[in-house]
């Protein structure tokens, strides 16, 4: 079974509609992620959070909210989708060994098409 | 701010052929870098890593030297098969002065190989 698990794989959505995307990992790490990928753009970060009670920013979160229900799942939130939403979702995890060499890993991807 | 710049793709190479994908990164500070590839339909997974000057990330044949002096951490692989086909991102990490070690990615590189 896969560490990092994202549902769903695929959706498209409506404008203007709340969508959520969700996250799971089994590898029992505190650090979260959810990056968008957007072809020649590479992946930006949206939210992250290193433990249940902490959440962050990161580069473009407007439009989007997360929730981190516990130290396995990490939900992103789109209130009111708009189409430049559309893209390619990750959610990674990384563990809090507080090293600059960690590493994150990688959910397969949600892709989402907003209409 | 951190950023890192790879080159333009796509790549297409013959198998068996020497593989170079060029990355620089500008960081306020001392990072570690990264290589992750992206298979198609997949998350991203570490392909190697190196934390300090001089070092040698290296796997499956893949190598990356870290050059401080040019700012440098380009991936090269002796010769390439068609299951190399993927993208390629190189990141870097700094420690941002709030415990946070967040991944800075470039576009990308996609690399096909044929037969």
């Amino acid at each position: 079974d896969a560490d990092v698990t994202q549902t769903p794989r695929n959706r498209i959505t409506k404008t203007g509609k709340r969508i959520m995307l969700e996250c799971s990992q089994t590898k029992g790490h505190d650090r979260m992620y959810w990056y968008r990928q957007d072809p020649g753009l590479g992946l930006r970060l949206i939210y992250y959070s290193f433990d249940v009670k902490d959440i962050n920013k990161g580069e473009i979160s407007d439009g989007y909210s997360v929730s981190r229900q516990a130290q396995a799942k990490f939900s992103l939130s789109l209130e009111s989708a708009i189409p430049n939403q559309t893209a390619l979702y990750f959610c990674a995890t990384s563990d809090a060994s507080g090293q600059l060499q960690e590493t994150q890993y990688f959910g397969p991807g949600t892709r989402l098409l907003v209409l | 701010g951190n950023s890192v710049t790879q080159m333009e793709g796509p790549v297409t190479l013959s198998e068996e052929a020497f593989l170079t994908i060029n990355c620089t990164y500008t960081a306020t500070g001392y990072p570690s870098l990264f290589w992750y590839v992206q298979y198609p339909g997949e998350g991203l997974q570490l392909l190697l890593k190196a934390t300090k000057a001089d070092d040698k990330g290296s796997n499956k044949g893949f190598e990356a030297t870290y050059r401080k002096e040019t700012t440098s951490f380009h991936l090269e692989k002796g010769s390439v098969q068609v299951s190399d086909s993927a993208v390629y991102f190189c990141a870097l990490t700094l420690n941002s002065g709030a415990g946070s070690y967040q991944l800075t990615f470039g576009k990308g590189t996609k690399l096909s190989v044929i037969p």
